[in-house]
C-alpha cells in the first residue's frame, strides 16, 4: 500500500496524559498537512508543512498542539495535557502540488482519539 | 471568510433512484470546487472537482457543476448503488499564491438501501 499511513489508528487516553501520532506521507510528496474532524463535522485545518518547514498553523493550534516534519518525510502531531475536547479524527493528507489549482490531495485514514 | 454549506443528513435513497446533494459556498476570493467522500472505515478520496465557473466535474457516475451565479456546486448521480453508501463533503479553496487550506462543509451521510 502506498498511500498515506497513520498510526495509531485509534488512541484511548486519559486527561492530562500526553500524545502522539505518526503520519507517512506518499513518498516523494513535498506537502504535508493535519486536519481534524470532529463527530458531525466537516475536517478542519490544522498546519502545513513544505517539506520540513512548517508554513500555516491555524488558530486552532493551541500551545499544547506542535507537529513536526524533521527531515521532510513522515510528520508528527503531539498533543501536551489532553482535554476531552481534544476528541476527535486526526487525519494527515499530502500532495506534490498545492490543491489551489485542484491538485489532488491524498488523505489518510485518520487516527481517532478519545480523551476520558 | 469562507465557508461551505451542506445539505443535512442523512439521506437514504433506494437503489436506482436519483440523488442530490446541495453545497452552497461563501468565498472572499475565486474558489475551486470540490467534492469528497470517505466510505466506511476509510479515508478522504477526491471524487470530483472544478476549477472555474460552469465547469463540470465528474467521476463514477457522478457529476456536479460550479455554478457563480447560484454559488453552488450541488453534486447529482442519475442512479445510486448501494456501494455509494458513505459520507459525502463539499470543499473549497481560495485559488491564491501559497494557499493550502481546504475548507469542508459537515457531511452528508448517504445510505443506498437495496
Amino acid at each position: 500500500d502506498t498511500g498515506v499511513s497513520q498510526d495509531p489508528r485509534h488512541k484511548i487516553t486519559k486527561r492530562g496524559q500526553n500524545v502522539t501520532f505518526r503520519c507517512d506521507p506518499i513518498s516523494e510528496h513535498n506537502r504535508l498537512y493535519w486536519y481534524r474532524q470532529t463527530l458531525g463535522q466537516g475536517p478542519e485545518f490544522l498546519t502545513y508543512f513544505q517539506n520540513e518547514a512548517q508554513l500555516e498553523k491555524s488558530r486552532l493550534l493551541s500551545d499544547r498542539f506542535s507537529a513536526e516534519r524533521p527531515k521532510g518525510s513522515f510528520s508528527t502531531l503531539e498533543i501536551q495535557r489532553t482535554e476531552q475536547g481534544d476528541s476527535a479524527m486526526y487525519l494527515c493528507a499530502s500532495s506534490s502540488k498545492g490543491p489551489a489549482s485542484g491538485n489532488t490531495i491524498y488523505f489518510g485514514e485518520g487516527s481517532w482519539l478519545t480523551v476520558v | 471568510g469562507n465557508s461551505v454549506t451542506q445539505m443535512e443528513g442523512p439521506v437514504t435513497l433506494s437503489e436506482e433512484a436519483f440523488l442530490t446533494i446541495n453545497c452552497t459556498y461563501t468565498a472572499t476570493g475565486y474558489p475551486s470546487l470540490f467534492w469528497y467522500v470517505q466510505y466506511p472505515g476509510e479515508g478522504l478520496q477526491l471524487l470530483l472537482k472544478a476549477t472555474k465557473a460552469d465547469d463540470k466535474g465528474s467521476n463514477k457516475g457522478f457529476e456536479a457543476t460550479y455554478r457563480k451565479e447560484t454559488t453552488s456546486f450541488h453534486l447529482e448521480k442519475g442512479s445510486v448503488q448501494v456501494s455509494d453508501s458513505a459520507v459525502y463533503f463539499c470543499a473549497l479553496i481560495i485559488s491564491n499564491f501559497g494557499n493550502e487550506k481546504l475548507t469542508f462543509g459537515t457531511g452528508t451521510r448517504l445510505t443506498i438501501i437495496p
